[in-house]
């Protein structure tokens, strides 16, 4: 069965701090999005992945890929709190545009 | 530019009857998508297409039907509403590849089955 699967799915810390978000999924695909979602709003595409060993920077936010591990990362660097959203990995199956999502890691990034 | 544009925002239904969600995308966009939200449970595809004429199934299909007689347009139909379909329904589309910004999401329609 098909599984993309994020953790932590709850993610509370503090301004400063740092921390990393996981995306593991169990088929093959070399295409791995990142998308943000502010509460009662539409999805934000932050990264897209393309490749194993790719790697992409937004301000604080950094997320790589490893395809032969099937894990994407997404890294918070000294978080503060307009950082707090939902983050969602969404996987390409088979490369083919049938995108299956991550359940979500809530972000809240307290003073 | 509008982008990816889904009516209504918010809809209220009877169990049984129908109705259509509209998404229509000025991109150019090759494909479109139709996902639902559930909490905790993160987007779930429901239908798809990779271009006028051409639809197929996602991970939740049942309930649901699609066309595309049109690159701009990706309507939604509910044919006969049940409760659990209450849910926050988004509309994406991208290019066919969808490398270059990913995909590009309308502001939803939130689903109220009573």
């Amino acid at each position: 069965e098909l599984k993309v699967e994020q953790n932590p799915l709850f993610l509370s810390m503090q301004e400063g701090k740092n921390y990393t978000i996981y995306c593991n999924y169990s088929t093959t695909s070399d295409r791995l999005y990142w998308y943000r979602q502010d509460p009662g709003k539409s999805l934000e595409s932050l990264f897209v992945l393309l490749s194993n060993g790719a790697v992409k920077q937004e301000g604080r936010l950094m997320a790589s890929l490893d395809t032969k591990a099937r894990l994407s990362t997404l890294h918070i660097t000294a978080a503060v709190h307009d950082l707090s959203a939902t983050y969602f990995c969404a996987v390409d199956i088979y490369n083919n545009n049938d995108m299956r999502f991550g359940a979500g890691t809530r972000l809240t990034v307290k003073p | 530019n509008a982008g990816v544009t889904q009516t209504p925002k918010f809809q209220v239904l009877k169990t049984g009857q129908s109705m259509t969600l509209q998404c229509a995308q000025d991109m150019n966009h090759e494909y479109m998508s139709w996902y639902r939200q559930d909490p905790g449970m993160g987007l779930r595809l429901i239908h798809y297409s990779v271009g006028a004429g051409i639809t197929d199934q996602g991970e939740v299909p049942n309930g649901y039907n699609v066309s595309r007689s049109t690159t701009e347009d990706f309507p939604l139909r509910l044919l006969s509403a049940a409760p659990s379909q209450t849910s926050v329904y988004f509309c994406a589309s991208s290019t066919r590849t969808g490398k270059v910004d990913g995909y590009t999401f309308g502001s939803g329609t939130r689903l109220t089955v009573v």
